[in-house]
């Protein structure tokens, strides 16, 4: 299957700072890529649509000034939480397929970044 | 809207058990139907899919059949190892490019 590569796997950071995390697709383009996040026990919950060379669509009730997402090439989206607070603390996950592809039927998992705010 | 509903867990099993975890779903349209694993501390996998009515995915020992007539897409496994121990998430995507609803996962402890 497509590798889907996410960076970092856990950060721990001070309340107040900004963290990025990045998703890339190694071994496919990908015009699509989404942000889910996971609190503990529970399911994924899409945040939000990455969309290459356009603004992110963001779900209902998911703070576009918070959760900064920019996909500035075909292999590449980041997710920037800006100002984080203990509540930020969660596993967020990316997904990418190939829309057109061999690939477009399936959608590639990142292996999550464990963000922990202190 | 689209919804999936899964049986909630924890499950727990002893090793070569019989295996269903319950998923049924609201869609418009034709959804394609998925499950995924996630394993202690990592990310989801891919475990079988099913894209069109009566379709069987089957992966593992793993299967899935996509039940149009009651909106149902179970997962079984004839007999479970110790190494099946991990959550287990029913998904759809509809519209295209592989936006997931997810179920809210269902937990399986095997033991030997």
């Amino acid at each position: 299957g497509a590798v889907v590569s996410q960076h970092p796997s856990r950060v721990i950071c001070k309340s107040g700072t900004s963290v990025k995390i990045e998703c890339r697709s190694l071994d496919f383009q990908a015009t699509t890529m989404f942000w889910y996040r996971q609190f503990p026990k529970q399911s994924l919950m899409l945040m939000a649509t990455s969309n290459e060379g356009s603004k992110a669509t963001y779900e209902q009730g998911v703070e576009k000034d918070k959760f900064l997402i920019n996909h500035a090439s075909l292999t590449l989206s980041t997710l920037t939480v800006t100002s984080a607070h203990p509540e930020d603390s969660s596993f967020y996950i990316c997904s990418a397929s190939e829309p057109g592809g061999a690939r477009n039927t399936e959608a590639f998992f990142g292996q999550g970044t464990r963000l922990t705010v202190v | 809207g689209n919804s999936v509903t899964q049986m909630e867990g924890p499950v727990t099993l002893s090793e070569e058990a019989f295996l269903t975890i319950n998923c049924t779903y609201t869609a418009t349209g034709y959804p394609s139907l998925f499950w995924y694993v996630q394993y202690p501390g990592e990310g989801l996998q891919l475990l079988l899919k099913a894209t069109k009515a009566d379709d069987k995915g089957s992966n593992k020992g793993f299967e899935a059949t996509y039940r149009k007539e009651t909106t149902s897409f179970h997962l079984e496994k004839g007999s479970v190892q110790v190494s099946d121990s991990a959550v287990y998430f029913c998904a759809l995507s509809s519209g295209g490019y592989n936006k997931l609803i997810f179920g809210a996962g269902t937990r399986l402890a095997v033991h030997p």
